[in-house]
């Protein structure tokens, strides 16, 4: 019953180094979405996936690629990264669009320095 | 684009008490989903209740239960005889209707806290 699962946990980088996060999901979900939750404020979206393939910028996808890799994975990567980017990140995925709720992963604890 | 406001950063309440958590949100959107998500200090994100912006009665679940009035695009939750593991961040959400690249858009949260 593993749902969706993120790794590393948590992550401590320096400014300019790379770094790939990386997600999972068992449920056979079309989309998933990477999205960062900041001290103060609620999850922003920063790409989304709605199939095997595609990609789509979310609300800040500046300083993130990321690459659906089939339908169980979606990694987020940082090829530079900023301390701006220090942050906690959830993968979600969901069955399909609209109404059907996300699941989410249980998070990486991201450290730039 | 839509945007979704909750305007008390923090509740208390003692155990037992029913508690209401409020969320409002602007939209041009007709057809769309509100989303009440819980995070507890473990950091997952629960779901705890959903609305179709279409239905006009008001989600239920256990002790959940909103008050969804589209007019005032307000989407408040009310949790009834409130437990100790309630205490956590609750975090109100916005997805229109067919998802895409918008995802769910979040407000800034309410950490609860229950009193024993």
């Amino acid at each position: 019953n593993a749902g969706v699962t993120q790794t590393p946990k948590f992550q401590v980088l320096k400014t300019g180094q790379s770094m790939t996060l990386q997600c999972a999901q068992d449920m056979n979900h079309n989309s998933m979405y990477w999205y960062r939750q900041d001290p103060g404020m609620g999850l922003r979206l920063i790409y989304y996936s709605a199939s095997e393939g595609t990609t789509d910028k979310g609300e800040v996808p500046n300083g993130y690629n990321v690459s659906r890799l089939n339908k169980r994975e979606f990694s987020l990567r940082l090829e530079s990264a900023a301390p701006s980017q220090t942050s906690v990140y959830f993968c979600a995925s969901s069955e399909a669009r609209g109404a059907q709720p996300q699941h989410f992963g249980d998070g990486t604890r991201l450290s730039i320095l | 684009a839509q945007t979704v406001t909750q305007s008390q950063p923090e509740m208390s309440v003692q155990e037992a008490e029913t508690v209401t958590l409020s969320c409002t949100y602007d939209t041009s959107e007709s057809n769309y989903y509100l989303f009440w998500y819980k995070q507890p200090p473990s950091r997952q994100m629960i779901l705890v209740i959903r609305q179709e912006a279409y239905k006009q009665q008001n989600a239920t679940e256990n002790r959940f239960s909103v008050n969804f009035q589209k007019a005032a695009k307000s989407f408040s939750l009310k949790i009834s005889d409130s437990q100790l593991g309630d205490t956590a961040m609750y975090f109100c959400a916005f997805m229109k209707h067919g998802g895409g690249a918008d995802g769910l858009t979040f407000g800034k949260g309410t950490h609860l806290i229950i009193q024993p």
